[in-house]
C-alpha cells in the first residue's frame, strides 16, 4: 500500500521568504504526482501535475521537483506572500489498473506572516 | 470552463437519517471519484467511475453507502443510515484520461 508523508506538518515564515515543502512516498511505481492547495473549508485546487517521466514542473512562483527513484518530491514557493497561507497536499497516482487513485499525504499547513 | 460542481455545500442531519450528495464533473471528463476527508487528513478514495461503470469501490462501506453515475455524467453518493462517524467532508473529483484530478468544493456533513 502506498504511504505518503509530508514534512513538516506546519510551517510559519515571514513574508518574502522562500518556502520548501517536502513529500515522500514508499512505492516508486507511480503514474504521476500532484500538488494541491486547500484553503480552510474549501476543496482542493490543483497546483502542479508531474508525470512520472518528468523531473520538474513550474508555474509562476511555484516549482515542483520529482525524484521517483528515491520517492521524493519538493514544492518550492518563491517570495512567499500572506495569500500563500493554506494547507498544501501532495498526492501520487498508482500505475496498476486497480490503483488509479490518488494517495494523499496529510498536508503541510503554511502560515506566511505579513 | 466550469469546474466540478457539488451540492449541497453543507448538510446537518440526525444519526440514522439518510443523506445524499450530488456531483457534476467537468464536461467531457470520463473518470469520476468520490473521496472522504477527515479533519487534518488527506482525502481517501471511496469509489471511482470510468464512464458509468464503478471500477473501484473496494473502500466503499457497502452496508450503508451507495453511489450511482447514470449516463456517465453526474453522480450521487448516498448514506443510509448515517452514523456519527460519517461526519466529514465528501469530495468529488474528475479527470480525463489520467491527466490530473480536479476537485469540487466538497460537502461538509455533520451527523448529530
Amino acid at each position: 500500500k502506498q504511504e505518503v508523508t509530508q514534512i513538516p506538518a506546519a510551517l510559519s515564515v515571514p513574508e518574502g521568504e522562500n518556502l520548501v515543502l517536502n513529500c515522500s512516498f514508499t512505492d516508486s511505481a507511480i503514474y504521476n504526482l500532484q500538488w494541491f492547495r486547500q484553503d480552510p473549508g474549501k476543496g482542493l485546487t490543483s497546483l502542479l501535475l508531474i508525470q512520472s517521466s518528468q523531473r520538474e514542473q513550474t508555474s509562476g512562483r511555484l516549482n515542483a521537483s520529482l525524484d521517483k527513484s528515491s520517492g521524493r518530491s519538493t514544492l518550492y514557493i518563491a517570495a512567499s506572500q500572506p495569500g500563500d497561507s493554506a494547507t498544501y497536499l501532495c498526492a501520487v497516482e498508482g500505475t496498476k489498473s486497480n490503483d488509479y487513485k490518488l494517495s494523499f499525504g496529510a498536508g503541510t499547513t503554511v502560515t506566511v506572516r505579513a | 470552463e466550469a469546474g466540478v460542481v457539488q451540492s449541497p455545500r453543507y448538510k446537518i442531519i440526525e444519526k440514522k437519517q439518510p443523506v445524499a450528495f450530488w456531483c457534476n464533473p467537468i464536461s467531457g471528463h470520463n473518470t469520476l471519484y468520490w473521496y472522504l476527508q477527515n479533519l487534518g487528513q488527506g482525502p481517501e478514495l471511496l469509489i471511482r467511475y470510468e464512464n458509468e461503470e464503478a471500477v473501484d469501490d473496494s473502500q466503499l462501506p457497502k452496508d450503508r453507502f451507495s453511489a450511482e453515475r447514470l449516463k456517465g455524467v453526474d453522480s450521487t453518493l448516498k448514506i443510509q443510515p448515517a452514523e456519527l462517524g460519517d461526519s466529514a467532508v465528501y469530495l468529488c473529483a474528475s479527470s480525463l484520461n489520467r491527466g490530473g484530478q480536479f476537485f469540487g468544493p466538497g460537502t461538509r456533513l455533520t451527523v448529530l
